[in-house]
């Protein structure tokens, strides 16, 4: 699987953008991209997921180059509830022979303030 | 409705006890996980069963034993628990074999005394 890093914190300010970016030099090429946010003393919950160029939802955007090397979740104009750890998972979401195993690097801290 | 349960959210309990952490999913997945996030705040994968059938199975003591009777169910059991072992513990489900999320339970803290 992909190794991933991110950056271990960040800080913003209620309703900026904060873009957090994600490293995967070691893609491949069947590999998704996805993103989990998980608040404190709560279990990871999926924010999006994508494969190459932009995905938006709701909640977020998803940036990835054309080389796939990296990738950036964009929210925007964040809120105090958006305090949380962010976690890039990089794997192969659509093999069937086997289970993915939704492997979790460090994270970055988010921590948004007034 | 609760997607993913677990319990007990919480659990207290002295060196050397056995002890076990049940989860049910109500959303009909086939592929459920144990993970252990430890005060780092690491998350890290235990197991994973697909359909009843053991699919993962990292670098776990033989203390831990997980068993899913049904796919709906997957339970932990811990035998001999030790200091280290304390940590958050979550379970996961999602449909194997397809570009799906995974949803998490809201994780059990077990603290070994």
């Amino acid at each position: 699987l992909a190794k991933t890093t991110q950056p271990i914190s960040m800080d913003s300010y209620e309703g900026q953008e904060v873009n957090i970016t994600c490293s995967h030099n070691n893609i491949a090429t069947n590999d998704y991209i996805t993103w989990y946010q998980q608040f404190p003393s709560q279990g990871p919950r999926f924010i999006i997921q994508g494969y190459k160029t932009k995905v938006t939802n709701e909640v977020a955007s998803l940036f990835i180059p054309a080389d796939r090397k990296s990738s950036t979740l964009s929210l925007p104009r964040v809120s105090l509830s958006d305090t949380a750890v962010y976690y890039c998972l990089v794997g192969d979401a659509v093999n069937t022979g086997t289970a993915s195993k939704l492997t979790f690097g460090t994270g970055t801290r988010l921590q948004v303030t007034l | 409705d609760t997607a993913v349960s677990q319990t007990p959210k919480y659990l207290v309990t002295q060196m050397g006890n056995d002890k076990s952490i049940k989860c049910e999913q109500n959303l009909g997945h086939d592929t459920m996980y144990w993970y252990k996030q430890d005060s780092k705040k690491f998350l890290k994968i235990m197991f994973s069963y697909n359909n009843k059938e053991l699919i993962i199975n990292e670098t776990v003591p033989n203390r831990f034993s997980p068993k899913s009777p049904d796919k709906a169910h997957l339970n932990l059991h811990i035998n001999s628990l030790e200091l280290g072992d304390s940590a958050v513990y979550f379970c996961a489900s999602r449909i194997q074999g397809a570009r799906t999320e995974a949803f998490f339970g809201q994780g059990t803290r077990l603290t070994v005394v």
